[in-house]
């Protein structure tokens, strides 16, 4: 069975205050690791896509990176708009997409 | 681009009674899923429609829920009758088919709320 798990649960930072969230899967066969954000009372948002190991995405102050066990969501800087719940999620090659419970960040001004 | 629509926002019922979700996906999307989060876990996998047909529906709990797509457009989820761990929030997405950049990409609605007392 297809497995995500994040960490932090939780995360709180000061503005400024680069950091990293973590995503570490297991995947009968990866077809694309998803970053999305959510704020509270919408649904998740899309933010990223990978597809192999070694590939990096960046969007404003976010980045995104894939290892053959892990994804890595690397936030430079951040700012109280970033504050969010971050969702990470497999898809794998039977076309079900397999969530993470989540790492939510507070950001400080 | 109009996104994806689910409707109510919210519902509270009483356990027994019966409960009709909606969700509009974005129109061309082939693919339409839905996905449940309950006291604040993991957004967990219900079923996934290809147009009208079910593709994959292992994640539905039991026979109390049934999901319907006619005519490859909208869907509806019903659950009857309700029990109190059906609580949650219930996430509708929708994706194109094909090896596009954006395909497989889940575009999500903001969610049903339901509380079941």
């Amino acid at each position: 069975e297809d497995q995500v798990t994040q960490s932090p649960e939780a995360l709180r930072l000061q503005e400024g205050e680069s950091s990293s969230l973590n995503c570490s899967y297991t995947v009968s066969g990866l077809r694309g690791l998803f970053w999305y954000r959510q704020d509270p009372g919408k649904g998740p948002e899309f933010l990223f896509t990978l597809y192999s190991a070694g590939e990096e995405k960046e969007k404003e102050r976010l980045k995104a990176t894939l290892t053959k066990k892990e994804s890595f969501l690397h936030i430079t800087a951040p700012k109280p708009e970033d504050s969010a719940t971050y969702l990470c999620a497999v898809l794998s090659y039977a076309g079900k997409s397999t969530f993470g419970d989540g790492t939510t960040l507070t950001v400080k001004p | 681009e109009a996104g994806v629509t689910q409707f109510p926002s919210h519902s509270v019922i009483e356990k027994g009674q019966t409960v009709t979700l909606r969700c509009d996906p974005i129109s061309g999307h082939d693919n339409l899923y839905w996905y449940r989060r309950v006291m604040g876990k993991e957004i967990k996998f219900l079923l996934h429609f290809v147009k009208e047909s079910k593709q994959d529906e292992s994640g539905m709990p039991n026979n109390r829920f049934l999901a319907e797509r006619t005519g490859g457009t909208y869907s509806t989820l019903k659950v009857q009758p309700a029990e109190l761990e059906d609580s949650g929030v219930y996430f509708c997405a929708s994706s194109h088919v094909g090896q596009s950049s954006g395909a497989n990409v889940l575009t999500f609605g903001a969610g049903s709320r339901l509380t079941v007392l």
